[in-house]
């Protein structure tokens, strides 16, 4: 079955660059439509998607936060790392990491799988 | 980039009611839209996509419709473990983008 772990650290200063590095097992990111994505909440308010990674190394991200974010995949290691730079306390919230799978041929861009979820607090 | 409107933002229902909420795109996204539901402290799980399929071990009470730009999600009959936040999402294009949710309360 289709799992996924995020990790990373819980607590990071302002202005540092957040990593976090999704875990998955049960797909493989070498095959043709599969994606995986990162979406985070903050506390008590609704979820917003970051990035998206293709199986072809394909990316896109959200445009308010394109300057800051980069995605990349280890195949090898069936791992998806985020990078978020210049972090600021608003930036708090949990970090979701995702699977979209395939649909008539194409990714699906819905998220059939999900991690647990890792809450990263900013502050000084 | 597609925004995502849903209404109400909470609403409160007893066990068995029918309950409908609403879903508007500001663009129309044909039929790729989705739903999940989110309890407190838990992922997202997907119940419903491209607007009115049902994912796979997600119960018969759930159903969704629309294209366009209006969806809707209906529970028929309200359940103990409903109670629950509903967010839609749009995948039509990307930035992928999520609504504000709806929140579901005992009444």
């Amino acid at each position: 079955q289709i799992t996924l772990e995020e990790s990373g650290p819980t607590v990071v200063k302002p202005t540092q660059t957040l990593t976090l590095t999704c875990s998955f097992s049960g797909f493989s990111l070498d095959n043709s439509g599969v994606s995986v994505g990162w979406i985070r909440q903050p506390p008590g308010k609704a979820l917003e998607w970051l990035a998206l990674i293709y199986w072809d190394d394909d990316k896109r991200y959200s445009p308010s936060l394109k300057r800051r974010l980069t995605i990349t995949k280890d195949t090898s290691k069936n791992q998806v790392v985020l990078t978020m730079t210049n972090m600021d306390p608003v930036d708090t919230g949990t970090y979701f990491c995702a699977h979209s799978g395939v649909r008539d041929g194409y990714n699906s861009h819905f998220f059939d799988y999900w991690g647990q979820g890792t809450l990263v607090t900013v502050s000084s | 980039d597609i925004q995502m409107t849903q209404s109400p933002s909470s609403l409160s229902a007893s066990v068995g009611d029918r309950v409908t909420f609403t879903c508007r795109a500001s663009q129309s996204i044909s039929s790729y839209l989705n739903w999940y539901q989110q309890k407190p402290g838990k992922a997202p799980k997907l119940l419903i996509y491209v607007a009115s399929s049902l994912q796979t071990g997600v119960p018969s009470r759930f159903s969704g419709s629309g294209s366009g730009t209006d969806f809707t999600l209906t529970i028929s009959s309200l359940q103990p473990e409903d109670f629950a936040t509903y967010y839609c999402q749009q995948s039509y294009s990307t930035p992928l983008t999520f609504g504000g949710g709806t929140k579901v309360e005992i009444k």
